[in-house]
């Protein structure tokens, strides 16, 4: 059974700070895996992907995120927080293409200005 | 940039009454879904449908919901006898054309039971 664990439903960090959200994953097969960012009253936006590729995905908005498969982890990463990206992120797998998504509890980043 | 769309935004109904919330996928999409999302919880997966028929689902879609997709165009969750217990926001994704992996989710759908 596949799952996702994502450590802090809540992080802080200030505008310019290096952003890391964490997520770790269980799937008994090669996974794909997501982030999706959900801006309040709006859906889930891909940030970027995992698709057996390369390890270290980039995503938009300057996001990007490294695939270890021996620690089963896919933390999300920015350089430099921006206002712009107070929001809940959500990291989910899927075993295939076409199988449903598992999704985690979702992380509420807070940028201090 | 094409988008899912959801219709509509808020419903609001009383429990017992049956409910239909609709979605426009991506066209050229093959795959389709419905999540819900309780208030404070995480996104959880209902169904999944493909080639005009549902390819998986979960423990949570249960006899009092059904999907369709009637027109080539529309995909639409409906739920029979509405509870309290499916208040939620309902998400509508589509995939499979162009970028296989990932799914295209649409703004939602709150649904309130009174």
């Amino acid at each position: 059974a596949q799952s996702v664990t994502q450590l802090g439903s809540h992080v802080s960090v200030s505008e310019g700070a290096l952003v890391l959200l964490r997520c770790n994953y269980s799937s008994s097969v090669p996974p794909y895996l997501f982030w999706y960012v959900q801006y309040p009253n709006q859906g889930l936006q891909l940030l970027l992907k995992y698709t057996s590729a390369a390890t270290l995905v980039k995503g938009i908005n300057g996001f990007e995120a490294e695939f270890k498969k021996s620690e089963t982890s896919f933390h999300l990463t920015k350089p430099s927080a921006h206002m712009s990206d107070a929001a809940e992120y959500f990291c989910a797998v899927s075993e295939n293409t076409g199988n449903q998504f598992y999704f985690g509890t979702g992380t509420s980043l807070t940028v201090i200005p | 940039e094409p988008e899912v769309t959801q219709t509509p935004s808020h419903q609001v109904t009383q429990m017992g009454q049956e409910v239909i919330l609709r979605c426009v996928p991506i066209s050229n999409h093959l795959y389709f879904y419905w999540y819900r999302q309780i208030l404070g919880q995480k996104v959880e997966f209902l169904v999944s449908f493909y080639n005009n028929e549902i390819s998986e689902k979960s423990e949570i879609f249960d006899d009092q919901f059904s999907v369709e997709r009637p027109d080539g165009s529309n995909f639409t969750l409906k739920i029979r006898s509405t509870k309290l217990e499916d208040s939620a926001m309902y998400f509508c994704a589509s995939g499979g054309q162009g970028g296989p992996y990932e799914q295209y989710f649409g703004p939602g759908t709150r649904l309130t039971v009174t």
